[in-house]
């Protein structure tokens, strides 16, 4: 248990579905974090919340939207997404604000997402 | 952007032994970091290296923070069942604290 929580666990979703990811952070941190893990690439950042404003947006398609609406939850909110979108989606947490100094980031479990 | 080449991709050891792997990178990171993730499970940080030429223990787990600030190698001494995972690098990418760089992930797979 690292203190950030994710549900759903698994999700499978035709392309023209509309689903919801959730992320919740018990760890008093202010700043929020959506991962992709495809399989034999690298984690790939996708947003950055700091404080509720988000700070980073890694070129990430627009059918990905995020929404953070405290400093505790996190959401990606999908739609028309395609095969390929098919992933490990993490979200993590962190202090945030140690100036020049990477802040810890703790990851939750993370959803499979399969796109049919 | 920055980009980090991992190595091993995966390794097969009998219980007991020693493991090394390594990250390396074309350009300057000013943190160096080492996750394991086990299945069904998100990223859990092992070391975390800030200073060049820094090095770091947790337990069997050694990592080093290269002079060169252009990479890090972990090692894990007398390897037990449990330390079975994937591991990853990771550095903190130029454009800012929250901004980390991933490498590929070296797979542990441990014979008993």
């Amino acid at each position: 248990e690292t203190g950030v929580t994710q549900t759903p666990r698994h999700l499978v979703m035709g392309m023209t579905n509309k689903k919801s990811l959730k992320c919740e952070q018990h760890l008093g941190h202010n700043a929020m974090y959506w991962y992709k893990q495809s399989a034999k690439k690298p984690l790939e950042l996708m947003f950055v919340y700091n404080f509720k404003e988000q700070t980073e947006n890694n070129s990430v398609p627009s059918r990905f939207s995020p929404e953070c609406p405290n400093s505790s939850h996190l959401f990606l909110h999908l739609h028309t997404l395609q095969p390929e979108d098919s992933a490990l989606y993490l979200c993590a947490s962190s202090r945030s604000g140690a100036r020049g100094r990477t802040d810890t980031q703790y990851f939750g479990p993370g959803t499979r997402l399969t796109v049919l | 952007g920055q980009q980090l080449n991992q190595s091993p991709q995966s390794m097969f050891i009998q219980e007991g032994e020693d493991v090394s792997m390594n990250c390396t990178s074309s350009s300057i990171f000013n943190t160096w970091l080492w996750y394991k993730q086990e299945p069904g499970e998100g990223p859990v940080l092992l070391i975390a290296l800030y200073k060049a030429g820094e090095l770091t223990s947790n337990g069997r787990l050694t990592a080093q923070f290269g002079i060169t600030r252009k990479d890090s190698f972990l090692n894990i001494s007398a390897s037990i069942p449990s330390d079975v995972g994937i591991y990853f690098c990771a550095g903190q990418d130029r454009g800012g604290a929250q901004k980390l760089v991933f490498g590929q992930g070296t797979r542990l797979t441990i014979n008993p």
